[in-house]
Formats: structure tokens, sequence, C-alpha cells
């Protein structure tokens, strides 16, 4: 069974900009959660999403948005960059919809860079 | 809300020594308890879990038993290999059924020299 797929793997933006990434959870999983990753904060809880539904939302501006196919892939979209959005964002999905006992897979993140 | 402690590092040891690496948890309810390890350019691979007090989660040789009295999930390991280098999170996700994530520690980055 392929894993949690993340596209692209590296991204380079400049502020102000927009960027958008995409989450590929393995078959079957219907809900994906997104994390974000630096030195200083650590890997910070974004959002997830199940059968196409925000379930829950981290402490993360509106800058931070995100939405779910009925095919259960993920994008997520970060607008108006700002130098502290250079991070790794890890995509993760699991079988049910709660988070809670269920093991999250995660996928191999996007590395953005913002100049 | 929910947190997790966790010495950061990086923790340097010889091949074959003991490990343990210290985690604490705060939380509001019941949560379960994992174990994720990251290598260099990769994502989180689960390593192992607990899902209530007094369980014991173990894989490839890591052992953590879920201490609801002293909340904590320290992770051990009885000999380690230098295939072990890698950095190793301590999280919670609060058994309540919410969708609220995972939390996580801030990693401790262990080095294995042979």
């Amino acid at each position: 069974k392929a894993g949690v797929t993340q596209t692209p793997r590296y991204l380079i933006k400049t502020r102000g900009q927009q960027v958008t990434l995409s989450c590929s959870p393995i078959s079957g999983h219907r809900s994906v959660s997104w994390y974000q990753q630096t030195p200083g904060q650590g890997l910070q809880f974004l959002f997830e999403y199940f059968s196409e539904t925000q379930r829950n939302k981290g402490n993360f501006p509106g800058r931070f948005s995100g939405r779910q196919f009925s095919n259960s892939r993920s994008e997520m979209n970060v607008s108006t960059l700002e130098l502290g959005d250079s991070a790794l964002y890890l995509c993760a999905s699991s079988s049910l919809g709660t988070s809670g006992r269920n093991e999250q897979f995660f996928g191999p993140g996007t590395r953005l860079t913002v100049l | 809300g929910n947190s997790v402690t966790q010495m950061e590092g990086p923790v340097t040891l010889s091949e074959e020594a003991f490990l343990t690496i210290n985690c604490t948890y705060t939380a509001t309810g019941y949560p379960s308890l994992f174990w994720y390890v990251q290598y260099p350019g990769e994502g989180l691979q689960l390593l192992l879990k607990a899902t209530k007090a007094d369980d014991k989660g173990s894989n490839k040789g890591f052992e953590a038993t879920y201490r609801k009295e002293t909340t904590s999930f320290h992770l051990e390991k009885g000999s380690v290999q230098v295939s072990d280098s890698a950095v190793y999170f301590c999280a919670l996700s609060d058994s309540g059924g919410g969708a609220d994530g995972l939390t996580f520690g801030k990693g401790t980055h262990l080095i294995i020299q042979p």
C-alpha cells in the first residue's frame, strides 16, 4: 500500500506570494491532518479534514487554509507569505475521523522557504 | 491546554548503551500517548503507542509505559545502535473524541557513536 505523498517536496517563494501544498493520503484513509514544523516552535497542528469537512483548526492565522476533495486528497494554502512561514509542512492521514487512538501516518513533508 | 515536555538534547551515547528519553505530559482528559521518530530528510514514523494507563508500548527494542500517576511516558531501549540516531518526539492525543490533532514535545535529537 502506497504511503502518504506530498507535493512538491521543496518550494521557494517570496514574501507576499501565496502557496498551495498537496497531500494524498493512504488509500482508504478519510482523515488528513496538517502540521507545521519549525526549529523554534517545533511541531504544531494546523487543521484536520475528514470527509471534506474541517473538523478542527489549530492556533494559526486565517492566512492558512485548507480543503479536502471527495477522493480524500487535501490541499493547504498559505496566502500573503511571511518569512516566518518558512517551515516543513507535514501531512498525516488516518483511517478514522478522530486522531485520538488511531495511528497517523505521516508523509515526507514539503519544505517551504520564504525569501 | 495539553502539553508535552521532553529533554531536547542532543543526547550522545555510545553503541550498546542504555537509552532513556524522558517525557511528561499535561492533559485535561485521558490521552493516548505516542513516540514518533524522524530520520534526516524524512517525515515522522510511529515508533510505539499506549492508549490507557499502565499500557506498555513496544517496537524494535524500544519500550514506554503509560504512567498516569506521574503523567509520564519515558522511552527506553536496552542497547542502542548507530541506526537509532534520529530525532524522537513524544506526543499525545486527547481521547475525548475530538479531532484536536497531536500535541508534540520539542523533540530529542539522539546521536549514537560507534
